[in-house]
């Protein structure tokens, strides 16, 4: 059974870059099987899917982030990485990571989640 | 690429079936039979219960089952109980491996 956990700062000074890291276990990256993702979703707000990386390293982004995010795979480390650049107060959400089903497109193992707050 | 649409919320009694729709476009999910809905308590990270339109993940209860017409999700809890009241989310795939969430339905059981 995958477990993914999120980790990284949980305070994000405006302009500066987000940086948020998920470790998986009970499985390898490198699994033909899945695409790794990250799903934001604001305080009282719905979820947003921010983007997701293959572990060859292909990469596919929300159209309305793509020129912010970048999302990474280290597949000897077992993570998978999120940047978020340029951050507004507008960034601030938990921010999840999840493993995609390549078959069936559906996100099946997800983290706890980490709170990010964008303030000076 | 726009978020799908979803009821703000639905009520309903225990022992009753209630349904959540989603509405989409010809772009996602009148094109794919990629719809998943997940289950979200207050404070956890959502749970998957359906996959590919009306597929239930292992250990899903059977209560819980899917359906699509044109443009159209659904998403029918039957037999509600206490513990069903959460969060729901559709989700859709949208083409060039891109995905789109609906905007989230809260369901209070009365």
């Amino acid at each position: 059974q995958l477990q993914l956990q999120e980790s990284g700062p949980g305070l994000v000074k405006p302009s500066e870059t987000l940086s948020l890291t998920c470790t998986v276990s009970g499985g390898s990256i490198s699994s033909n099987s899945y695409y790794w993702g990250w799903i934001r979703q604001p305080p009282g707000k719905g979820l947003e899917w921010i983007g997701n990386a293959y572990y060859t390293g292909s990469t596919y982004y929300n159209p309305s982030l793509k020129s912010r995010v970048t999302i990474s795979v280290d597949t000897s480390k077992n993570q998978f990485s999120l940047k978020v650049s340029s951050v507004t107060a507008a960034d601030t959400a938990v921010y999840y990571c999840a493993s995609r089903a390549v078959a069936g497109t559906y996100f099946h193992h997800w983290g706890q989640g980490t709170l990010v707050t964008v303030s000076s | 690429q726009s978020a799908l649409t979803q009821p703000a919320s639905v009520s309903g009694s225990p022992g009753q079936s209630i349904t959540i729709s989603c509405t989409g476009t010809s772009s996602d999910i009148g094109s794919y039979n990629l719809v998943s809905w997940y289950q979200q308590h207050p404070g956890k990270a959502p749970k998957v219960i359906i996959y590919e339109v009306n597929k239930r993940p292992s250990g899903i209860s059977n209560r819980f089952s899917g359906s699509k017409s044109g443009n159209t999700a659904s998403l029918t809890i039957s037999g509600l109980q206490a513990e069903d009241e959460a969060d729901y989310y559709c989700c859709s795939y949208a083409g060039g491996s891109s995905v789109v969430f609906g905007g989230g339905t809260q369901l209070t059981v009365l």
